[in-house]
C-alpha cells in the first residue's frame, strides 16, 4: 500500500525567512497531494491541495510543488508569520473516476517561526 | 455553519473499561472517517464508511469498532480499553465527489 515519508520532523525559521517542507509517497499511482495545517489544540483543516495533472500551486504566501518522476512533493511558506506556526501534515490518496480513496498520511511537521 | 462536533472533548478511563466515542456532522457529506493522533506518528486511519451500509476496516483497526447509526452519525468503541489506545481520536468527513477531509475537533482519551 501507499506510504508517505515527511522532512523534517521540527523546523525553526525566523520571522520573514522560507521554510519549505518534503513528502515522499511510493505508489505512483496516487494522483492528489494535500497539505493540512494543525495548530496547537485545533483540529487539522486544508490549506492547499495538487493534483497529479499540475506541477506547481499557488495561494498567495504558500505553493506547493510536486515531481511526478521522483515521486515527492514539497510544501513551500514564503515571508513566514508567527501564526505559521503549527503541525503540517501531507497527504497522499488515488482518486479513481469520480470517487477519493482514503488520504495517506505522513508524520507531520512542526513549525515554529520565531519573531 | 455546517460542522462536524465529537463527544466527549476528554474523557479517562480505566484499563478493560468500554468507551464509546461519537461523531455527528451537519454536513451532509456521504463519507465519515476515524482517524488516531499519537506524537510523531501522525494521523492513522481506523475504520471508515462511505454509507450507511458499508463499513471499512482501515490501518490499525484492531481493538476498535464502530456504527454507523445514521448518515450523520459514527461511533467507535473501544470494547475493553488498553493504555496504549491513549491518543488524539479525529472524526472526520468527505464528500463522495470531493476530495477535501473536514475535521471534528477531537476527543483527548486518556486510558489508566
Amino acid at each position: 500500500g501507499e506510504n508517505v515519508e515527511q522532512h523534517p520532523s521540527t523546523l525553526s525559521v525566523q520571522e520573514g525567512d522560507s521554510a519549505v517542507i518534503k513528502c515522499t509517497y511510493s505508489d505512483s499511482a496516487s494522483n492528489y497531494f494535500p497539505w493540512y495545517k494543525q495548530e496547537l489544540g485545533k483540529r487539522p483543516q486544508l490549506i492547499i491541495d495538487i493534483r497529479s495533472n499540475v506541477g506547481e500551486k499557488k495561494d498567495q504566501r504558500i505553493a506547493v510543488t510536486l515531481n511526478k518522476t521522483a515521486k515527492h512533493f514539497s510544501l513551500h511558506i514564503t515571508e513566514t508569520q508567527p501564526e505559521d506556526s503549527a503541525v503540517y501534515f501531507c497527504a497522499a490518496s488515488i482518486r479513481l473516476g469520480g470517487s477519493q480513496g482514503n488520504l495517506i498520511f505522513g508524520k507531520g511537521t512542526k513549525l515554529s517561526v520565531k519573531p | 455553519d455546517a460542522d462536524v462536533t465529537q463527544t466527549p472533548r476528554n474523557r479517562i478511563t480505566k484499563t478493560g473499561k468500554r468507551i464509546m466515542l461519537e461523531c455527528s456532522q451537519t454536513k451532509g457529506h456521504d463519507r465519515m472517517y476515524w482517524y488516531r493522533q499519537d506524537p510523531g506518528l501522525g494521523l492513522r486511519l481506523i475504520y471508515y464508511s462511505f454509507d450507511v451500509k458499508d463499513i471499512n476496516k482501515g490501518e490499525i483497526s484492531d481493538g476498535y469498532s464502530v456504527s454507523r447509526q445514521a448518515q450523520a452519525k459514527f461511533s467507535l468503541s473501544l470494547e475493553s480499553a488498553i493504555p496504549n489506545q491513549t491518543a488524539l481520536y479525529f472524526c472526520a468527513t468527505s464528500d463522495l465527489s470531493k476530495s477535501e477531509q473536514f475535521f471534528g475537533p477531537g476527543t483527548r482519551l486518556t486510558v489508566l
